[in-house]
């Protein structure tokens, strides 16, 4: 089992819907959380960045960390074309170094 | 944000040359920075991560003298690719954070893609 896992997509939605983006993960040592947008060969941008359990809003972006359940998610707000990229999810515990990522989910938000 | 740059974005080369591959944070001192590999459609694979003034850690599976890594200011760290062969094109992205590796926020810069004929 992955510690990370990530629904690959392509998820396709209609500009203006709310967009849900999900990630479980299983080690319960992991206490940063973050949300990466990445468009097509471009390095990745961070999107949000949340410590522990709660919610955090940025404009039309919201990161709900459930610690409890091991879940997180990225809710986009009025979606619009210009938010078609593939969005990675990563986590980091308290004492490590290293980011350990999600496969990513390839959203696109269609006119 | 921070700002992370790397150089050259797009690199073509022969089969058996070297090539080397820059990243700058831009606004920020770095003692770290890591640097990572992306297949298309894959997830970012650490490769190595970098320490300013002393040797790279490398992750396992990833040949240290096959991908070498250089960290010799806290603005710049290298990775060249020796004797590239067809199998190393790919994208090439590094990161760093301005806060210390523990706090998680990674800033990448925009990633290198190698080519390799």
């Amino acid at each position: 089992q992955k510690e990370v896992e990530q629904d690959p997509g392509p998820l396709s939605v209609p500009e203006g819907a709310i967009v849900s983006l999900n990630c479980t993960y299983s080690n319960s040592a992991f206490q940063y959380f973050m949300w990466y947008r990445q468009y097509s060969r471009k390095g990745p941008e961070l999107l949000m960045y949340t410590y522990s359990s709660g919610n955090k809003e940025d404009g039309r972006f919201t990161a709900q960390v459930d610690k409890s359940s091991k879940y997180i998610s990225l809710f986009i707000r009025d979606s619009q074309p210009s938010d078609s990229a593939t969005y990675l999810c990563a986590m980091l515990t308290g004492t490590a170094s290293k980011l350990t990522f999600g496969t990513g989910t390839r959203l696109q938000v269609t006119l | 944000g921070a700002v992370v740059s790397q150089h050259p974005s797009w690199v073509i080369c022969k089969s058996g040359t070297s090539v080397k591959i820059e990243c700058r944070s831009l606004d920020f001192q770095a003692t770290t920075m890591f640097w990572y590999r992306q297949f298309p459609k894959q997830s970012l694979m650490l490769m190595a991560t970098s320490n300013e003034g002393s040797k790279a850690t490398y992750e396992q599976g990833v040949e240290k003298d096959k991908f070498l890594i250089n960290h010799a200011s806290l603005t710049l760290s290298t990775l060249t690719v020796t004797s590239a062969h067809p199998e190393d094109s790919s994208f090439y992205i590094c990161s760093a954070s301005p806060s210390g590796v523990g706090s998680g926020e990674l800033f990448f810069g925009e990633g290198s893609r190698l080519t390799v004929l």
